[in-house]
């Protein structure tokens, strides 16, 4: 069964620092969304992206955040400078219509 | 975005049949109802979606209200590996699923 794949699956950074999140999705799916959970906290929609450029974002994605699609392969979700309140889970997610929307297994952020 | 209500936890024996229940009376005509389940320390998964009749796939059935303000998700025969929290959540194409608190779903043995 076709899979969403996330790198790297933990990812621990000091405050401040930059981080790229990575996301490999379903090959023909051209819908692409990041999600994140703080922990104990409900899934939180992040941003969604179609066409090569941003659809829809929340407000917790502000100007230090930022979505790449450098190739026809990677969906990248970048933090510029992490705070403390950045540490959550980040899922990626795909979708084409017929069979929901799947989900990555997520990359664990500590920020320190 | 329509409001859901549902239970914030059930429990179930293994093997048993598991109704979970869904509110959303504030659903729009566009709307398809769609379910997904989070497994512990798991991203989210999707089980099941439907807009206007029942709906069956091989995880589980989903039986929608004549006037559709609400669903009901079933479990035929719960497994130890069904127990996570489920989301009902109103969608119309490809827009972002907003999720709430979900219904934790234990089995028990």
């Amino acid at each position: 069964e076709p899979e969403v794949t996330q790198t790297p699956s933990h990812q621990v950074t000091q405050m401040g620092q930059e981080v790229i999140l990575r996301c490999v999705p379903i090959s023909n799916h051209l819908y692409f969304y990041w999600y994140r959970q703080i922990l104990g906290q409900k899934v939180e929609f992040l941003v969604s992206f179609y066409n090569n450029e941003i659809s829809e974002k929340s407000e917790i994605f502000d100007d230090q955040f930022s979505v790449e699609r450098p190739d026809g392969s990677n969906f990248t979700l970048k933090i510029r400078s992490t705070k403390l309140e950045d540490s959550a889970m980040y899922f990626c997610a795909s979708n084409q219509g017929a069979d929901g929307y799947t989900f990555g297994s997520g990359t664990r952020l500590t920020v320190v | 975005d329509a409001k859901t209500t549902q239970p914030n936890s059930m429990e179930s024996n293994e093997e048993e049949p598991v109704h979970l229940p869904c509110n959303h009376s504030t659903i729009s005509g566009t709307d398809y109802i769609h379910w997904y389940r989070q497994l512990p320390s798991q991203g989210p998964e999707y089980v099941i979606h439907g807009l206007t009749s029942n709906v069956n796939n091989r995880m589980a059935s989903l039986a929608i209200a004549e006037d559709r303000k609400s669903s009901t998700l079933i479990l035929h025969r719960a497994t130890l590996r069904d127990a996570a929290v489920y989301y009902c959540i109103p969608l119309t194409g490809f827009q972002k699923l907003v999720f709430g608190t979900g219904t934790r779903l234990l089995v028990s043995p």
